[in-house]
């Protein structure tokens, strides 16, 4: 298995719900990412983990909360998004930490629309 | 941490017509990454460049690094509509941690 899974696919939730972005690998990659896209934009980074352990949150708001429950699943929670976070949420792997030389293994995204 | 810039922002070329995408760094870059993320897609890895100086091909795309390694340039050449999309390339950033994209060049090709 070479591919990093998310669901949903695409998610329309409205300002005052609460959602879950999935993300799942089994390349046995250490690091995941979560990145967020806007249309016509390169992939902005949001948070980082390595060994299942938080090592960077790009100053992301509260209302973003990712978890890592094991090695191969990556969630991000959603709650009381505004219009504004609309946009492509990409879930990312990559074998080892830190300077570690690979290519990133990214997921078909989750197309996010706040209403 | 490192801003890494890349030229064109757009790029419109006839099918057979060569196509070269530029990315420079303020800083010296311990290696770049290159991806391709097609329209409606995601970004799919191409290459990884670590030596100055390093050239490295794929069929009809060249990749190149800096002596200096602080800048980059994919070309292709003899452009297919295959290759329609847009090609970032990236640095690692925060200590090697996590990549930092340039903000991509769209290639669009025209039969």
């Amino acid at each position: 298995d070479t591919e990093v899974t998310q669901t949903p696919k695409h998610l329309v939730m409205g300002m005052t719900n609460k959602k879950s972005l999935k993300c799942e690998q089994h390349m046995g990659h250490r690091a995941m990412y979560w990145y967020k896209q806007k249309a016509k934009k390169p992939p902005e980074l949001m948070f980082v983990y390595s060994y299942e352990k938080l090592s960077i949150n790009e100053s992301v708001p509260s209302r973003f909360s990712p978890e890592c429950p094991n090695s191969s699943l990556l969630n991000l929670h959603l709650h009381a998004l505004q219009p504004e976070d609309s946009a492509l949420y990409l879930c990312a792997s990559r074998q080892g930490r830190g300077g570690s030389n690979y290519g990133y293994t990214f997921g078909s995204g989750t197309r996010l629309t706040v209403v | 941490g490192q801003q890494v810039m890349q030229i064109p922002q757009y790029q419109h070329v006839q099918e057979g017509e060569d196509f070269t995408t530029y990315c420079n760094s303020s800083t010296t870059l311990s290696n770049i990454q290159w991806y391709k993320q097609r329209p409606g897609g995601h970004p799919v890895f191409l290459i990884q460049l670590v030596k100055s100086g390093e050239v490295k091909k794929q069929k009809r795309l060249t990749f190149q690094f800096g002596e200096a390694k602080k800048n980059s340039s994919l070309h292709i050449t003899a452009t297919q509509t295959t290759d329609v999309g847009t090609y970032f390339c990236a640095g690692l950033m925060n200590s090697g941690y996590a990549l930092n994209f340039g903000k991509g060049t769209s290639l669009l090709v025209t039969p």
